[in-house]
């Protein structure tokens, strides 16, 4: 069955750090790979995807993902961070079946005015 | 442009009392529905997903059942809520199953 880990559960940056967000998946047989954010109070939205093409991909606000197929793993990045950057961050990845996503358990990045 | 709706957006229950969830996407047709549960620090838990009317795939025993009565509406049950029930629930579309999904704004269920 496919897992997705995010090995870190609660991220804590200052404002203008870097960050980077790991996310690994067990199974790459179908690999489309996603980045979900959740901002307090707000709904569970895209961040980017990578379908296909081009390893790096960016995504809105500035972020970019990484694809390593080597590696499985498809971490997140930034290279600085707001204090409007607070959010969970979700990594997802195609189930076995390819009949759902799996989703990781999450990284609750918090980032100091 | 499409658009999903969840109701309501919080609820109060008494354990042993039945539940109904509601979840409807406007702008699309045909799309893939899905009910998640999200629990802090455990992610997000796919319950049901649904590919077109009245087909729905279970992914966890529980003490839910999923219904879709229409293409666009997807409906979360329960006959008797027990308190594990409590949590938040998120209900998504999609176009193809491993495509984009995107959410609705969740109902925060407790159960007393």
């Amino acid at each position: 069955a496919q897992s997705v880990s995010q090995h870190n559960h609660h991220v804590i940056l200052s404002e203008a750090a870097s960050l980077e967000l790991g996310c690994n998946y067990s199974y790459g047989g179908t690999v489309n790979l996603f980045w979900y954010v959740q901002y307090p109070g707000q709904h569970l939205q895209l961040l980017l995807k990578y379908f296909s093409g081009d390893p790096l991909v960016k995504g809105i606000k500035g972020f970019e993902a990484e694809f390593i197929k080597s590696k499985f793993s498809f971490n997140l990045r930034k290279p600085s961070v707001q204090w409007s950057g607070t959010a969970e961050y979700f990594c997802a990845a195609p189930s076995c079946s390819a009949r759902q996503l799996t989703f990781g358990s999450g990284t609750q990045l918090t980032v100091l005015p | 442009s499409q658009t999903i709706h969840q109701w309501p957006a919080t609820l109060v229950q008494p354990v042993g009392s039945p539940l109904s969830l509601e979840c409807t996407v406007e702008g699309t047709s045909n799309p893939n529905l899905y009910w998640y549960r999200q629990a802090a620090g455990r992610g997000l838990q796919l319950l049901f997903y649904s590919v077109g009317i009245g087909q729905i795939s279970s992914e966890v025993p529980q003490n839910l059942s999923a219904s879709r009565p229409q293409d666009r509406q997807f409906i979360l049950s329960s006959k008797k809520l027990l308190l594990s029930d409590s949590g938040f629930y998120l209900c998504a579309w999609s176009r193809t199953i491993t495509d984009t999904q995107y959410f609705g704004p969740g109902t925060r269920l407790t159960v007393l």
